[in-house]
């Protein structure tokens, strides 16, 4: 089957710091990418999509420019959070497309902002 | 409002046991219903995907029901085991990129 993987799986940095996570398809072409963030008990929310190659589309309440997408290739897109903060600890989860096709999700990062 | 509602929010059971959980959901439109499964710290797990015209899905001791008029669905564990230790995810698809996710249940087996 498809397998996305992330890196890294935990990450532990001070406020005011950048982290950057990466996505990548292993064994396909992710077209569209898509960045989830999940906090403890709750459902995974959509943050943004990003196409290969264009800008990405970020969901209403997700700022951009503190959560900067790059999807520079078909396999890999990274997601860097800017200047975090404690309430940006949380679990952050890719998933990735092969065209109209299903979605797979990677792994999952835990961000602890201390 | 697209949503996805899903019940019990937590279950315990002995190993050796059947469960069911139930997700009921009102998104629209409605492509198709996929049950996940997510261990603790790990993404989600596709168990089973199913569209507007199939009733029932099985995978290994996980089955999966649809009822696209009523618009629930179900997940059945059977015998179930310690390793199904997980959070159960129902997410709708409404035909594009976009998932409405369930909140999950949390199903805990114990020996």
């Amino acid at each position: 089957g498809a397998v996305v993987s992330q890196h890294p799986s935990w990450v532990i940095c001070k406020s005011g710091t950048s982290v950057k996570i990466e996505c990548r398809s292993l064994d396909f072409q992710a077209t569209t990418m898509f960045w989830y963030r999940q906090f403890p008990k709750q459902s995974l929310m959509l943050m943004a999509t990003s196409n290969e190659g264009s800008k990405a589309t970020y969901e209403q309440g997700v700022e951009k420019d503190k959560f900067l997408i790059n999807h520079a290739s078909l396999t890999l897109s990274t997601l860097t959070v800017t200047s975090a903060h404690p309430e940006d600890s949380s679990f952050y989860i890719c998933s990735a497309r092969p065209g109209a096709g299903e979605q797979f999700f990677g792994p999952g990062t835990r961000l602890t902002v201390l | 409002k697209n949503q996805v509602e899903q019940s019990p929010q937590s279950l315990i059971i002995l190993e050796g046991k059947n469960c069911t959980l139930q997700c009921n959901y009102t998104v629209s439109p409605f492509s198709n219903l996929r049950w996940y499964k997510q261990d603790t710290g790990r993404g989600p797990v596709s168990l089973t995907i199913m569209t507007f015209s199939e009733n029932t899905k099985s995978n290994g001791r996980y089955t999966a029901t649809l009822d696209a008029d009523t618009k629930q669905s179900s997940l059945h564990i059977t015998a179930s085991q310690l390793s199904d230790s997980a959070s159960y995810i129902c997410v709708v698809s409404m035909g594009d990129y976009k998932l409405s996710f369930g909140a999950g249940t949390t199903v805990t087996v114990r020996a």
